[in-house]
């Protein structure tokens, strides 16, 4: 059974740095075709994708946010992190990230985590 | 700047069909967008239904089909149930740039 859970600050301030922690379980991020995504979803508002870390470490980003996401992993930990630099109101979001799978039988997002509520205010 | 277009409601009654469609402004929708369909209800996260334009997870209920439809992906929901009434989304995946894009969702009330 895959399951992730996504954790972080609840509140950051304007100008700084948000970095959250995806755990997850029930799969290898070294297994060919795995990666870990992330999506966001400010409150009442549509789904976001911000980035994507396969397993052989190859990473892509959403292109209106790449200068300021770094995506990593840590296959040791069952651990993916994603780092947004110099943070604003309008990223306050729930955050949530995703098993993806790009392998021969399909390319598509199944699990997700419940999500992270991060509020941006000073 | 690549968007992707959803209705951004639609209703249907209980027992009905609807289609949910899910539009490129790069141009038609084809299999090679891998378009991936979810579902949201209010305070949970998405949940998969769809993927590789008509492929189901083993959870999805057959009651949902994805296809391909005048250029455009589409989402059909056959003999809708009260639970079905949620925000419905489409993702799409751009090769070129190896980026994914969501849809704006679509509201669906079963009414």
């Amino acid at each position: 059974q895959i399951t992730l859970k996504e954790s972080g600050p609840t509140l950051v301030k304007p100008t700084q740095t948000l970095t959250l922690t995806c755990n997850f379980s029930g799969f290898s991020l070294t297994t060919s075709g795995v990666a870990v995504g992330w999506i966001r979803q400010p409150p009442g508002k549509a789904l976001e994708w911000l980035a994507l870390i396969y397993w052989d470490a190859d990473k892509r980003y959403n292109p209106s946010l790449k200068s300021r996401l770094t995506i990593t992993k840590d296959t040791s930990k069952n651990q993916v992190v994603l780092t947004m630099t110099n943070m604003d109101p309008v990223d306050t979001a729930t955050y949530y990230c995703a098993h993806h799978s790009a392998a021969l039988a399909g390319n598509y997002f199944d699990s997700w985590g419940p999500g992270a509520l991060v509020t941006v205010s000073s | 700047q690549t968007v992707v277009t959803q209705e951004p409601s639609l209703t249907v009654s209980p027992g009905g069909t609807v289609t949910l469609t899910c539009a490129s402004n790069t141009g038609p929708v084809t299999s090679v967008l891998y378009p991936n369909w979810f579902q949201q209800k209010p305070g949970q996260s998405p949940r998969a239904l769809i993927y590789n334009t008509g492929k189901r997870h083993s959870w999805t209920p057959a009651r949902f089909s994805g296809s391909l439809l005048g250029g455009r992906a589409a989402l059909t929901l056959s003999g809708v149930q009260p639970e079905d009434e949620a925000e419905y989304y489409c993702l799409l995946y751009y090769g070129g740039t190896q980026v994914w894009v969501f849809g704006g969702g679509t509201k669906l009330t079963v009414l």
